[in-house]
């Protein structure tokens, strides 16, 4: 079936510092989304991508959708404390049943 | 809140009893998916449903699982002789179309606890 590698598996930041990870694919996606999960709680969608080459942004968080259409990343800028999470990107399997996800990327943020 | 309720928020079963978790989706979505998170991993699709019928259940173990979106009321995820493996979180999602065309929202999850 179709697999979504993440990296890096792990993050350690100072505050302030820029984010950036990604996610990529043997197989073609038609659609990328990420998603953040806070602990204890369920996976909450940030960013939705829907065209090869598209970038789109929510506040200070930027994803595109590469133009192979096999990869995808997400951009944090100046992190805050608030960002502390995993971050998951997902796509459509490709029976278009659900969604597939990544493992994940876990963000640490130091004041 | 508009957004897909699960309850329990936790559970606590002994080993050979029954689970049963609920997912309501969001008002007005159709479809509903359920997904099993063992801890420091990611999500693993168990199971999709729309409105009585069940979609695809390839991710869901043949044995003691199963799950039912009936016409009224919320979509229950039942397990049947609870061992300890089946402790884990469980998350419902759903969307007003299937995901290929549109976003899928999640509920904050039940957490199962075989003991």
């Amino acid at each position: 079936g179709q697999q979504l590698n993440q990296s890096p598996q792990s993050m350690f930041i100072q505050e302030g510092e820029d984010v950036s990870m990604n996610c990529t694919s043997s197989s073609i996606f038609n659609t990328w989304l990420w998603y953040k999960q806070d602990p204890g709680e369920g996976p909450v969608l940030l960013i939705a991508l829907y065209k090869a080459g598209e970038l789109t942004s929510n506040g200070r968080l930027t994803a595109q959708f590469g133009i192979t259409r096999k990869d995808s990343f997400l951009n944090i800028s100046a992190s805050i404390p608030s960002d502390v999470g995993i971050y998951f990107c997902a796509g459509p399997n490709s029976n278009n049943n659900d969604m597939r996800f990544g493992a994940g990327t876990r963000l640490t943020v130091k004041p | 809140n508009a957004g897909v309720m699960q309850n329990p928020r936790h559970l606590v079963r002994r080993r050979g009893q029954e689970a049963r978790l609920r997912c309501s989706p969001m008002k007005g979505h159709s479809h509903v998916y359920w997904y099993r998170q063992l801890p420091e991993e990611g999500l693993k699709f168990m199971v999709y449903l729309q409105k009585e019928n069940i979609i695809d259940e390839s991710g869901m173990p043949k044995e003691r699982f199963s799950a039912e979106f009936p016409k009224e009321g919320p979509s229950i995820l039942r397990i049947q002789q609870v061992v300890r493996g089946d402790s884990a979180a469980y998350f419902c999602a759903s969307s007003s179309y299937r995901v290929q065309n549109t976003e899928a929202f999640f509920g904050q999850g039940t957490r199962l606890t075989v003991v």
